[in-house]
């Protein structure tokens, strides 16, 4: 267990519909970021905060939205989804910079009908 | 563009012996490299990483090591165990234009008994 929290750990949802995945960092972590995994992909990704300031952005689409609240925790906004959005999504928290060690949640699995 | 080649995509070897896996990355600011390990269902953990300002970095029977001038890096697993078995990433910390992460496209490592 990496202390990291991500809710829920399943979402089933429309094509155009908008879904909302939440993350913890572990206690006194900092930096959170968001990475996409498609099927028998690789990881992708997408973007960190650090205290609350978007820190480095992927690719991320303009129909997804993150942001992080003053108590450190993270969420991801998708909107307009499509099937090719169906993905393992991954929240990781770092004590403070982008190059500390990154701690993985267990990961949210989103999929689009 | 920006990118990271790994290869090679798949390794079976026999138990006890080793393995090595290779980066290469295009974006010569890159001065961050962590390589992760992903067992089936699992979460990406952690295994090692290294600075640009280092040339190989050991930790038990992992080590990495880094050519800046080649721009490559690679992973080295020695006296394989089965529960090596796993997919590995790593990934390129770019600091050039906009700050983000480019993962290689995984190695599916097999180790045999």
């Amino acid at each position: 267990d990496s202390g990291v929290t991500q809710t829920p750990k399943h979402l089933i949802t429309a094509t155009g519909q908008r879904v909302t995945l939440r993350c913890s960092p572990r206690s006194g972590d900092l930096s959170v970021y968001w990475y996409q995994q498609s099927l028998d992909q690789g990881l992708q990704f997408l973007i960190q905060y650090y205290n609350g300031e978007e820190r480095a952005k992927g690719n991320i689409l303009e129909r997804f939205s993150a942001q992080q609240f003053p108590d450190l925790h993270s969420e991801l906004n998708l909107s307009s989804l499509e099937l090719g959005d169906s993905a393992l999504y991954f929240c990781a928290s770092s004590p403070q910079g982008s190059t500390d060690t990154q701690y993985f949640g267990p990961g949210t699995r989103l999929t689009v009908l | 563009g920006e990118n990271v080649e790994q290869h090679p995509s798949t390794l079976s070897v026999q138990e006890g012996d080793s393995a090595v896996i290779k980066c290469t990355y295009s974006d010569s600011a890159s001065n961050y490299f962590p390589w992760y390990k992903q067992e089936l269902g699992k979460r990406p953990q952690l295994i090692i990483d290294i600075r640009s300002n280092v040339g190989e970095k050991k930790d038990q029977r992992i080590a990495v090591t880094l050519n800046k001038t080649a721009k490559h890096f690679s992973l080295h697993i020695t006296e394989t165990q089965p529960e090596d078995s796993a997919v590995y990433f790593c990934a390129a910390w770019i600091t050039s234009g906009t700050y983000k992460y480019i993962f290689g496209t995984g190695t599916r490592l097999k180790v045999l008994a």
